[in-house]
């Protein structure tokens, strides 16, 4: 079982919809959490990092952890064509462990 | 430096070649890691550095891949005897210190391709 797993995708979201992708980890000892977004051809940038249980709002995204479940998710609102990306998962710390990561692709 | 700094962009090898990549952390940042991406896949860990030393080089995949950072800024991998299998984009990021709030800033990658 790999330490974070993601659903691959593709994961097809109309412009303006809301995408939502999980992530699951497996070390229970894991206090950070990341996503970050990734265009094709192009390095990891980081968009949203969570600590505590819950939510954390930063503009269209939403990050929510749930440790106790093991699980982390993040919300994209009112998508747009340019949130297609890959967005992965990592939980650490000090090293970050990444998932494979969720294609989305937004639709006009 | 205004972000983090790897060299060469692209690498292209002979199998049984030797290379090395180069990364360059942002000014003040402690810690430094190095990752491989294949296609399709996450970043997978290989070493990070605290300073000078190597904390944890777990994911290094067998003794032909090394790396040193000797004045705790500056970073080489250096990967022996290059194989196909060793063709990723290495990745390089670097922290303030391991774990910081606020995540770890990625370079641009060297895409390795050994033929």
């Amino acid at each position: 079982q790999k330490e974070v797993e993601q659903n691959s995708g593709p994961l097809s979201v109309p412009e303006g919809a809301i995408a939502s992708l999980n992530c699951t980890y497996s070390d229970r000892g894991s206090q950070s959490f990341f996503w970050y977004r990734q265009y094709s051809g192009k390095s990891p940038e980081l968009i949203m990092f969570i600590y505590s249980n819950g939510d954390k709002e930063d503009g269209r995204f939403t990050a929510q952890l749930n440790k106790a479940s093991q699980y982390v998710s993040l919300l994209i609102r009112d998508s747009q064509p340019s949130d297609s990306a890959t967005y992965l998962c990592a939980v650490g710390p000090p090293k970050l462990q990444f998932g494979a990561g969720t294609q989305v692709v937004v639709t006009p | 430096g205004a972000g983090v700094s790897q060299t060469p962009s692209n690498k292209v090898t002979e199998k049984g070649k030797y290379v090395e990549l180069r990364c360059d952390p942002i000014s003040g940042h402690t810690a430094l890691y190095w990752y491989r991406q294949s296609l399709g896949q996450g970043p997978e860990f290989l070493i990070y550095f605290q300073g000078t030393g190597a904390a944890d080089d777990s994911g290094l995949p067998n003794d032909r891949f090394f790396a040193v950072r000797p004045e705790g800024s500056v970073s080489t991998l250096k990967i022996q005897r290059t194989e196909r299998g060793d063709s990723a984009v290495y990745l390089c990021a670097s922290s303030l210190s391991p774990g910081a709030s606020g995540g770890y800033t990625f370079g641009s990658g060297t895409r390795l391709t050994v033929v």
